[in-house]
């Protein structure tokens, strides 16, 4: 697997409820990406980022933010956590001149 | 608009049998195709690219341009292939090294 790690791997959280997730990555790539999982609707990309401090909304960014203060961390927020953000969530990374992305481990987030 | 089109939900079959999975594309030139595999509540990992032409696991992809398909199959299916299988290709222009993922395949092989 590429070195590509994402914390907490399990979340239950409150409506209501700041929530930040960590994607960290060693492999110094340039782009990374952050999408949700859920059944019938595949994976969809959320909010990715083309460099440090560059990031750019994805297909489903309402209600989240991302931030990318330096290369190997891009970091995830939903600002008020609502049941319908119960999802998986994928880190993913690639590098410049190849277009596959390698994905981290996913974390589970519920929403009560 | 869905640029990739992954038809068929899911797919059971028995070990053994043949399986293909349908990926249908919009694209214009000659786009780079991929299949990724995830096995249950693993990461998505890549499984091929039409680039490079190889064969994992005993699968196959071939990229039809005339009718922009790029369906992966295998001859023999193993209970270890039951997984979710996503067709994806990059965006049409710059794109940011985006792909466009299906919304993916769940193969289930019937002991």
């Amino acid at each position: 697997d590429a070195g590509i790690t994402q914390s907490p791997r399990h979340k239950v959280t409150e409506t209501g409820t700041p929530v930040t997730l960590r994607c960290h990555q060693t492999e110094n790539h340039r782009y990374m990406y952050w999408y949700r999982q859920d059944p019938g609707h595949g994976l969809r990309l959320i909010h990715y980022s083309y460099g440090v401090k560059d990031t750019d909304k994805g297909e489903v960014s309402d209600g989240y933010s991302v931030s990318r203060s330096k290369t190997e961390d891009f970091l995830l927020t939903l600002e008020s956590a609502t049941s319908s953000q119960t999802s998986v969530y994928f880190c993913a990374i690639s590098g410049t001149g190849a277009y596959e992305q390698y994905f981290g481990p996913g974390t589970r987030l519920t929403v009560t | 608009a869905q640029r990739v089109t992954q038809p068929e939900k899911l797919l059971s079959v028995f070990k053994g049998a043949p399986v293909e999975l349908k990926c249908n594309y919009s694209y214009s030139g000659s786009p780079e195709l991929f299949w990724y595999v995830q096995y249950s509540r693993q990461r998505l990992q890549l499984l091929l690219r039409h680039i490079s032409r190889e064969s994992i696991k005993g699968f196959t992809a071939d990229l039809n341009k005339g009718e922009t398909s790029f369906h992966l199959k295998k001859p023999f299916a193993q209970e270890e292939d039951s997984a979710m299988y996503y067709c994806a290709l990059p965006p049409l222009s710059g794109g940011n090294n985006r792909l466009a993922f299906g919304k993916g395949n769940q193969v289930v092989v019937i002991p």
